[in-house]
């Protein structure tokens, strides 16, 4: 089945203790991104990735590092969380050019 | 600078009423997709539609139906004869020419009552 994988699903972190939230896809997408939802603001993205080694920052990329080191898999490392990263965040793939993305089932963070 | 907007926050109907949810884009491109995405309350998010700015024809699916004026900027959806299940948070979202980022509106949260 395609898809695109997230973990873990939830996660409650205290201020500073670095976590990372695992994305992979299995659809060979070159594309990969990460967007964060918060109320009232809708879903802004934080990284994107046209392909392995490639990254570059999204809207809000403040506080957050990427890496594409294999086509499959694009986690997002929160080295320092602090509370204002407590949202939720979804990775999606998508072919080069394709304008569909699919996105995994979301990642719900909580920074105390 | 590319721009949704979604002015409805919340949106209360009865079941079997029709409801529309507007969106309104901004935008310099000539060429942009337009998109909708709806997430229930498991979070999700579900895609549902994808309209490219050279065409402007209505499409229905269903009970779904999307009106897309490029006079006006406007991409709505409107949902007839809704149903509980239709209860979710609608995100209408605008991509760049060349593909990638999608720009999401504030979502509006619609709520259908038995």
């Amino acid at each position: 089945e395609a898809q695109v994988t997230q973990n873990p699903r939830y996660l409650i972190t205290v201020t500073g203790k670095k976590l990372t939230v695992t994305c992979s896809q299995n659809m060979n997408h070159e594309y990969m991104s990460w967007y964060r939802q918060d109320p009232g603001l809708g879903l802004r993205q934080i990284y994107y990735s046209m392909n392995v080694e490639v990254t570059d920052k999204g809207d809000v990329p403040e506080g957050y590092k990427v890496s594409r080191k294999e086509k499959r898999n694009f986690p997002l490392i929160l080295e320092s969380p602090s509370p204002n990263q407590t949202s939720l965040y979804f990775c999606a793939s998508a072919y080069l050019f394709s304008y569909e993305q699919y996105f995994g089932p979301g990642t719900r963070l909580t920074v105390t | 600078a590319q721009k949704v907007t979604q002015a409805q926050t919340e949106i209360s109907v009865v079941e079997k009423e029709d409801v529309t949810l507007d969106c309104v884009y901004e935008t310099r491109d000539t060429t942009y997709y337009l998109f909708w995405y709806k997430q229930p309350p498991s979070g999700e998010l579900v895609f549902l539609i994808r309209r490219n700015s050279f065409d402007e024809q209505n499409e229905i699916s269903g009970r779904y139906s999307w009106n897309f004026q490029k006079s006006t900027s406007s991409f709505n959806f409107t949902i007839t004869a809704s149903q509980v299940v239709d209860s979710a948070v609608y995100f209408c979202a605008l991509s760049e020419a060349y593909g990638g980022k999608l720009i999401f509106g504030q979502g509006t949260e619609l709520s259908v009552k038995p």
